[in-house]
């Protein structure tokens, strides 16, 4: 049973670029959230999503930040038109289904670094 | 408004010896709390947890006690290993909420 997968782990970006970043929940998994760790803090909360549903999106920037979790496929992260402070570990968790939101998996992280 | 709190950045122990990592939490209606542990360039690993409705969870070397009137959890770990060296997250959870509220860490160094 394959953990949660995060693609790519590294990611370098110029200002102004895109990022993008793929998460593929634990298999049975329909709950994924995304956390960001800036430089010696803790990992905050982003957003929440289900399939095809933002369920929460009270952690997310309002502008440029926005996230997807389609019917089929990952669960993608964008960043439009990034800034240097963006540079960051950005960890997806997974959880199963409702019910069980306190345990989430995380995936390896995506660390992000803008020039 | 960091809601839990690790005040320790670091720990130190001797291998063999207790390691006891503290965390302390503002928010009362936080009723599920975990402990993960993260190597360098790896995310988060689920450690261990307890529901409020209980004041102590074992599981091996790993016990978890919960203080809710004082806000206050703490991991031990008995005896201490090499391999435990690494930065301790705790983590709250509110039931209706859904996210979990981590602390800043805690980084453990067991001494060979």
């Amino acid at each position: 049973n394959a953990g949660v997968m995060q693609n790519p782990r590294h990611l370098v970006r110029r200002r102004g670029q895109e990022a993008r970043l793929r998460c593929s929940p634990m298999k049975g998994h329909s709950h994924v959230y995304w956390y960001r760790q800036l430089p010696e803090e803790g990992l905050k909360f982003m957003v929440y999503l289900q399939k095809e549903n933002i369920i929460d999106e009270s952690g997310m920037p309002k502008e440029r930040f926005s996230a997807e979790f389609p019917k089929e496929g990952p669960s993608i992260l964008r960043i439009q038109q990034v800034v240097r402070g963006d540079s960051a570990a950005y960890f997806c968790a997974s959880s199963p289904g409702s019910g069980r939101l306190e345990t989430q998996y995380f995936g390896p992280g995506t660390r992000l670094l803008v020039l | 408004d960091q809601q839990v709190k690790q005040n320790s950045p670091s720990l130190s122990v001797q291998e063999g010896r207790i390691s006891i990592l503290n965390c302390d939490y503002t928010n009362s209606m936080f009723d599920y709390f975990l402990w993960y542990k993260k190597y360098p360039a790896e995310g988060p690993t689920f450690l261990i947890s307890i529901s409020s409705i209980k004041d102590k969870n074992e599981d091996g070397r790993f016990t978890v006690f919960l203080n809710k009137s004082a806000k206050h959890l703490s991991l031990h770990i008995v005896p201490s290993q090499p391999g435990d060296s690494a930065v301790y997250f705790c983590a709250a959870f509110r039931t209706g909420a859904n996210n979990l509220f981590f602390g800043t860490g805690t980084r453990l160094t067991v001494i060979p």
